[in-house]
């Protein structure tokens, strides 16, 4: 257990609808990292927060969002989904950016219908 | 950008087999390089990892030496068991402090008895 959680573990919606996936980091730390892995694109970085600051971005769809909130939880909302959005989404979090070892949660299976 | 290549899997191995899995990587600067290990129905668990060239990171038997020459990070274990049975990434962090993990493709690893 790395001490990151995720809810819900299992996500199934149709096509259009939207969605929000829940991250909680490890006790004390700051910084939390949200990862896409699918059968086509493998697994791919999406976007950190620290502190509830946006640190980095990568290959995030427009239609994707996330946020930091104070209490250091994160959610990832996924909105007018599409078939290829089906994946696993994990979350990852470290106590900051300066510390590379990032602790992976259990991840959300989400399956657009 | 950042690139990281594995062998492809599956891989069959018997128990108490020796286990190599290659991986090479392409990064500017010095990057941090990664194994981690994904067990059937689970999250990504940190396996070991390297800072600098010649480091050599281990843990439960497995061993990867960062060669800066060869831009390599191969992973070995001496005698596999059937619980090492899982799919192995690779990854780096660009060098200069944590941030986004880029990974491979993963190599799956099914040892038998």
């Amino acid at each position: 257990d790395s001490g990151v959680t995720q809810t819900p573990k299992h996500l199934i919606t149709a096509t259009g609808q939207r969605v929000t996936l829940r991250c909680s980091p490890r006790s004390g730390d700051l910084s939390v990292y949200w990862y896409q892995q699918s059968l086509d694109q493998g697994l791919q970085f999406l976007i950190q927060y620290y502190n509830g600051e946006e640190r980095a971005k990568g290959n995030i769809l427009e239609r994707f969002s996330a946020q930091q909130f104070p209490d250091l939880h994160s959610e990832l909302n996924l909105s007018s989904l599409e078939l290829g959005d089906s994946a696993l989404y994990f979350c990852a979090s470290s106590v900051d950016p300066a510390q590379e070892t990032q602790y992976f949660g259990p991840g959300t299976r989400l399956l657009v219908l | 950008g950042d690139s990281v290549t594995q062998m492809e899997g599956p891989v069959t191995l018997s128990e108490e087999a020796f286990l190599t899995i290659n991986c090479t990587y392409t990064a500017t600067g010095y990057p941090s390089l990664f194994w981690y290990v994904q067990y059937p129905g689970e999250g990504l668990q940190l396996l070991l990892k390297a800072t600098k060239a010649d480091d050599k990171g281990s843990n439960k038997g497995f061993e990867a030496t960062y060669r800066k020459e060869t831009t390599s990070f191969h992973l070995e274990k001496g005698s596999v068991q059937v619980s090492d049975s899982a799919v192995y990434f690779c990854a780096l962090t660009p060098g200069g402090g944590g941030n986004k993990l880029t990974f491979g493709t993963g190599t799956q690893l099914k040892v038998e008895l």
